[in-house]
C-alpha cells in the first residue's frame, strides 16, 4: 500500500473487553512503532519492533497490553480486560532504519 | 520525566502573520530534531527536521532555528493560513536509537 494502514478506525467496547488493534506497515520498512495519543498528552511511546530483533517494550503501561509482529510485516497491539483510561487514538508508524517515521490515521478507542 | 518540553499549548494567528513554536530538551545525545504535522483524523506527518550541527533549516515558509547551548528549537511559520492549522509535535531523538521522544503539542489555529 501507499502508506501506513490501520483498523479498525474507530473501536467501541466495553470496560473488561480485550480489543486487537491491526497496522499494516508501508512494504519494504523494517521498523514498527506504536504509540498511544490521549488528548492534550501528546505521543506515547508504546513499543517498538526492528526487524527480528527483539521488540522493546519499554513503553507498554501495563501486562495488559502486549503486541506481535508477525513476518516482519503486520502488527497487532492488543489490550486485555480494557480500562476506560485506556480510551485513546492508537498510532502506528513505521520506518526504513531511519529517523523519519510515517503515521497511519490510528484507532480511535473507546472504552464505556 | 518529560524530556522535551513544548509551548504553547495553543496558538492563535491571523492569516499572514508569524507562527511560533518552542520546545526545550533536557538530553544532551539528542541529534535529531523533527516537527511533524497532524491534522484532526490523520497521522502526523514529518514537516521538517534539523540536525544540531545547523542553526538554522528552511523549507517553504517553515524554519527550524535551533540553539544548541541553550538547548532549544523552534518552529516558525512565515505568512501563516488558515491550511495551516493542525497540531505541531516537536520530537527529540538520540543517535542508535529510532524511539523519538515527542512534545505534547501545540494547536494551532489561523483565522482568516
Amino acid at each position: 500500500g501507499a502508506g501506513v494502514s490501520q483498523s479498525p478506525s474507530n473501536k467501541v467496547t466495553e470496560k473488561g473487553k480485550d480489543v486487537e488493534l491491526r497496522c499494516d506497515p508501508i512494504s519494504g520498512h523494517t521498523a514498527l512503532y506504536w504509540y498511544r495519543q490521549s488528548l492534550g498528552q501528546g505521543l506515547e511511546f508504546l513499543i517498538y519492533f526492528q526487524g527480528n530483533s527483539a521488540p522493546d517494550k519499554s513503553g507498554l503501561p501495563s501486562d495488559r497490553f502486549s503486541a506481535e509482529r508477525t513476518g516482519g510485516s503486520v502488527s497487532t497491539l492488543t489490550i486485555q480486560r480494557t480500562q476506560q483510561e485506556d480510551s485513546a487514538v492508537y498510532l502506528c508508524a513505521s520506518s526504513r532504519m531511519s529517523q523519519i517515521q510515517y503515521f497511519g490515521a490510528g484507532t480511535r478507542l473507546s472504552v464505556l | 520525566q518529560q524530556q522535551v518540553k513544548q509551548s504553547p499549548q495553543s496558538l492563535i494567528v491571523q492569516k499572514g502573520g508569524i507562527s511560533i513554536i518552542n520546545c526545550a530538551y533536557e538530553n544532551t545525545a539528542f541529534d535529531y530534531f523533527p516537527w511533524y504535522q497532524q491534522f484532526p483524523g490523520k497521522g502526523p506527518a514529518l514537516l521538517i527536521a534539523i540536525r544540531p550541527d545547523v542553526s538554522e533549516k528552511k523549507e517553504g515558509r517553515f524554519t527550524i532555528s535551533f540553539n544548541k547551548s541553550a538547548k532549544q528549537f523552534s518552529l516558525h511559520i512565515m505568512d501563516s493560513q488558515p491550511g495551516d492549522s493542525a497540531t505541531y509535535f516537536c520530537a527529540a531523538s538520540k543517535g542508535g536509537s529510532y524511539i523519538p521522544t515527542f512534545g505534547r503539542g501545540t494547536s494551532l489555529i489561523v483565522h482568516p
